[in-house]
């Protein structure tokens, strides 16, 4: 079981909006603004796309954003594309028993 | 440009220990903390550990500790992940992944991944 939980799955339509939630503790999403995005399509290798809950790198799509409410961060895509079509990873700092822990995943399919 | 460079793919049987490695191309790499993720066939991320090869201050997930080596040369930029008795259960895929930040909380860049397998 994954320190944090995040649904296994959402869908949305091209053109829609979908949001994907995070829901940690107050040792990790809850405590601390160290909450990342990584973006993983099939075969390939995990890609940063939020970090700091809401900022993001350079090269990033703005259609990606993020947020935080109390020990529950969200990743918000707009604007949905085939190409958002992988699956996504939230992590945390975690400041009891280990140093990061990642959610579990959730597979992002475009209808 | 940063790049990690990791090691190829692995067949191991049981028992049989394992070094595999991480370059660190393109940037400081005594200067930034790096580290690896577990990916079993099928699942999600796994936080293994960090090292700063600067000091060798190490951590590791409770999960992992004991069960494997994280260590570093600063002279060739390299980071290493090592077991001393692999299990059926060590299958996996193995990413390196530097870390942006002096706090250890974001992977800017990552490795292309070490496919190790274990069967006899």
């Amino acid at each position: 079981q994954s320190a944090l939980t995040q649904p296994a799955s959402v869908s949305g339509s091209p053109g829609q909006s979908i949001t994907i939630s995070c829901t940690g503790t107050s040792y990790d999403v809850g405590g601390y603004k160290y909450v990342s995005w990584y973006q993983q399509h099939p075969g390939k290798v995990p890609r940063l796309i939020i970090y700091g809950v809401s900022d993001r790198p350079s090269g990033v799509s703005n259609r990606f954003s993020g947020s935080k409410s109390g020990n529950t961060a969200f990743l918000t895509i707009s604007g949905l594309q085939a190409a958002d079509e992988a699956d996504y990873y939230c992590s945390s700092y975690r400041n009891r028993d280990t140093h990061l822990v990642f959610g579990g995943g959730t597979k992002v399919t475009v209808l | 440009e940063v790049q990690l460079v990791q090691s190829g793919a692995e067949v191991k049987q049981p028992g049989e220990s394992l070094k595999i490695s991480c370059q660190g191309l393109g940037y400081d790499f005594a200067t930034y903390w790096i580290g690896w993720v577990r990916q079993r066939p099928g699942k999600g991320l796994e936080w293994m550990g960090i090292i700063y090869p600067a000091d060798r201050d190490t951590r590791y997930d409770p999960s992992f500790q004991g069960r494997v080596t994280i260590s570093a040369d600063r002279s060739i930029s390299t980071a290493y992940l090592q077991w001393s008795r692999l299990e059926a259960s060590d299958i996996a895929m193995y990413y390196c992944a530097r870390y942006r930040d002096i706090v250890p909380t974001t992977m800017d860049y990552w490795g292309q991944g070490a496919l190790v397998t274990v069967s006899s």
